[in-house]
């Protein structure tokens, strides 16, 4: 089975742009969750959608948001981006909510922003 | 709020070296507990966890035990080999609620032969 896939690999946007980014969980999984990892830290939680709806939300600015589709693939989409929101923006899928449900990471997305 | 402390690094090894990585947390309740490795250009990949206390998570000659009385769930290899050289991550997910990992700031090791 393919494992978490994120679209793009890498991207560059400017600053005042906003960008979209895609994540397809692992079939049969309904959980999907987003983190940022700025260079040299540990990830952060943004979002975590089950179901389609939200179930968690970290500190993160409004410019901040996601969604989840029926198929449960999840788009995390950024507004009037910053040079701080350069990272590595991951999603993590798990089958089901719970906690003995391990979580497993995509390869990230790559966000540069000038 | 929750968190997790841990080494920070970098640490570099020589092949078959002993390796500790300590990892602190703080949190309500009693959280499931986790270590995550990240090899160069790739996501997290789950390498151990617990799930209570005095529990012990163990993969490919990696164990970490579960201690609630310290609060700690240190990472620690017996001989570690050039192909364990990547990034650890120490992370807590609290009970209830969403799947909120919390990480601590991870811990590069590199390892020569």
């Amino acid at each position: 089975d393919a494992g978490v896939t994120q679209s793009p690999t890498h991207l560059i946007k400017t600053r005042g742009q906003h960008v979209t980014l895609r994540c397809s969980p692992i079939s049969g999984h309904k959980s999907v969750s987003w983190y940022q990892q700025v260079l040299g830290q540990g990830p952060q939680f943004i979002f975590q959608y089950y179901e389609k709806e939200e179930r968690g939300r970290g500190n993160f600015p409004d410019r901040f948001s996601a969604r989840q589709f029926p198929n449960y693939s999840s788009e995390l989409n950024v507004n009037a981006l910053l040079l701080g929101d350069s990272a590595l923006y991951l999603c993590a899928s798990s089958r089901r909510q719970g906690e003995d449900q391990p979580q497993h990471f995509g390869d990230g997305t790559r966000l540069s922003i000038l | 709020g929750d968190s997790v402390t841990q080494m920070e690094g970098p640490v570099t090894l020589s092949e078959e070296a002993f390796l500790t990585i300590n990892c602190t947390y703080t949190a309500t309740g009693y959280p499931s507990l986790f270590w995550y490795v990240q090899y160069p250009g790739e996501g997290l990949q789950l390498l151990l966890k617990a799930t209570k206390a005095d529990d012990k998570g163990s993969n490919k000659g990696f164990e970490a035990t579960y201690r609630k009385e310290t609060t700690s769930f240190h990472l620690e290899k017996g001989s570690v080999q050039v192909s364990d050289s990547a990034v650890y991550f120490c992370a807590l997910r609290t009970q209830g609620g969403s799947e909120k990992l919390v990480f601590g700031k991870g811990m590069k090791l590199t390892v020569n032969p």
